[in-house]
């Protein structure tokens, strides 16, 4: 089993509509987890952060964490077609060891269409 | 705001050769990762380094090796490039807050390396 795992899509969603995306992982002892976002040619950024369950909102963004279920899932409301990009998952393997990682997975690739 | 460097942006070098990608960052991070990035495979953690002269596998080893003798400079060595080699490299850095709530990594602009 993957440690960090991604449906690699494509995912096609018209704009102005929602665009879910998910994640699972394997490490139950995990605490923090990121989005990223990668546009062709370019280097990962940081889309957000989420350490707690819940939901954790940034403008048109929605990060939502279940730790029981060992889910992640980012929301984007009223896609646009900037936001047209492979989206990365990370996860920090081995939270309580100084040793600890960053561990991705493969992406999603999205793309709005107009 | 955060500055991770990677010394080349494309690189060619011939089969066998010994090849140096050398990261240095501008923050102070303990932390720093090389990982390596192919189509359809994502983001896969070759070494990382949570603290000067430390290192640690990550999850395709073979063939490299890392070097942190100063805590901004994190260099990644193939010892003999090989073609299953080429790819693109990204380091990347970031602080560690404390041992529960680890902070996101801050990344490099990449290296292109293709080995002939």
């Amino acid at each position: 089993q993957k440690e960090v795992e991604q449906n690699s899509g494509p995912l096609s969603v018209p704009e102005g509509a929602i665009a879910s995306l998910n994640c699972t992982y394997s490490d139950r002892g995990s605490q923090s987890f990121f989005w990223y976002r990668q546009y062709s040619g370019k280097s990962p950024e940081l889309i957000m952060s989420i350490y707690s369950n819940g939901d954790k909102e940034d403008g048109r963004f929605t990060a939502q964490l279940n730790k029981a279920s060992q889910y992640v899932s980012l929301l984007i409301r009223d896609s646009q077609p900037s936001d047209s990009a492979t989206y990365l998952c990370a996860v920090n393997i081995g939270s309580h060891s100084s040793a600890s990682k960053i561990i991705f997975g493969s992406g999603t690739r999205l793309s709005i269409r107009p | 705001d955060v500055k991770v460097t990677q010394s080349s942006r494309y690189l060619v070098k011939r089969t066998g050769e010994k090849v140096f990608l050398e990261c240095v960052q501008d923050m102070d991070h303990e932390n720093m990762f090389w990982y390596r990035q192919d189509p359809g495979l994502g983001l896969r953690l070759i070494y990382f380094s949570y603290d000067v002269k430390m290192k640690e596998k990550g999850d395709i080893p073979e063939g490299y090796s890392v070097s942190r003798e100063k805590k901004e400079r994190f260099s990644l060595i193939l010892e003999s490039a090989s073609t299953n080699q080429t790819s693109m490299y990204l380091c990347a850095s970031r602080h560690r807050r404390d041992r529960t709530l680890n902070t996101e990594a801050f990344f490099g602009q990449g290296t292109r390396l293709t080995v002939v």
